[in-house]
């Protein structure tokens, strides 16, 4: 049972260049959440999911997609990336939307 | 608009003493929250969390308390442990809604 887990664990891209990081849970959730940490900064909602096919905008959507084709994977997709998506990324998923279990995070460079 | 606020963004107290973090939250319509604990490089984890309808929830070393007319809660760790330096963060979610709003997190030092 290895939780939920999210790959690369770090990336530097380039402005303008886009990627996926990719989200995967194992424990029958479907609510799934995506978040951004800024330095010195709580949690911030991107998107979330409460089940397959089903997305929903949260507070800081704008530069980011989602897609949800299956239960234990939410893929999150930068198109053009900026330096202000400069963050560590945070995956997390959760059986009743409260209590949430999230993955170890990525750090993303825009340079 | 910080609708979670935790004032204090850190807090130093000796091993064996208690480590209270505190949290204030401006939307009424909350009615569960949570306390989550992160240690450098990794996600953060669930700590404690406590329903509206409750004050106090308890778990081991730590407890939650809840003051609705003051909006406020707190986290009390008792005794604190050299182990419990993390940063702490304060959620709190509203009704059916699914999301969970956190406040800035409190860096806590438990110094031996």
């Amino acid at each position: 049972n290895a939780g939920v887990t999210q790959t690369p664990k770090f990336r530097i891209l380039k402005i303008g260049q886009s990627m996926t990081l990719q989200c995967t849970q194992d424990m029958n959730h479907n609510y799934m959440y995506w978040y951004r940490q800024d330095p010195g900064m709580g949690l911030k909602l991107i998107y979330y999911s409460v089940g397959a096919g089903i997305t929903d905008k949260g507070e800081v959507p704008n530069g980011y997609n989602v897609s949800r084709s299956t239960t234990e994977d939410f893929p999150l997709r930068l198109e053009l990336a900026a330096p202000s998506q400069t963050s560590v990324y945070f995956c997390a998923s959760s059986y009743s939307g409260q209590n949430q279990y999230f993955g170890p995070g990525t750090r993303l460079t825009v340079t | 608009d910080q609708q979670v606020k935790q004032n204090s963004p850190s807090l130093s107290v000796q091993e064996g003493r208690i480590s209270i973090l505190n949290c204030d939250y401006t939307n009424s319509m909350f009615d569960y929250f949570l306390w989550y604990k992160k240690y450098p490089a990794e996600g953060p984890t669930f700590l404690i969390s406590i329903s509206s309808i409750k004050d106090k929830n308890e778990d081991g070393r730590f407890t939650v308390f809840l003051n609705k007319s003051a909006k406020h809660l707190s986290l009390h760790i008792v005794p604190s442990q050299p182990g419990d330096s993390a940063v702490y963060f304060c959620a709190a979610s509203e009704g059916s809604n699914y999301k969970l709003t956190f406040g800035k997190g409190t860096l806590l030092t438990v110094n031996p």
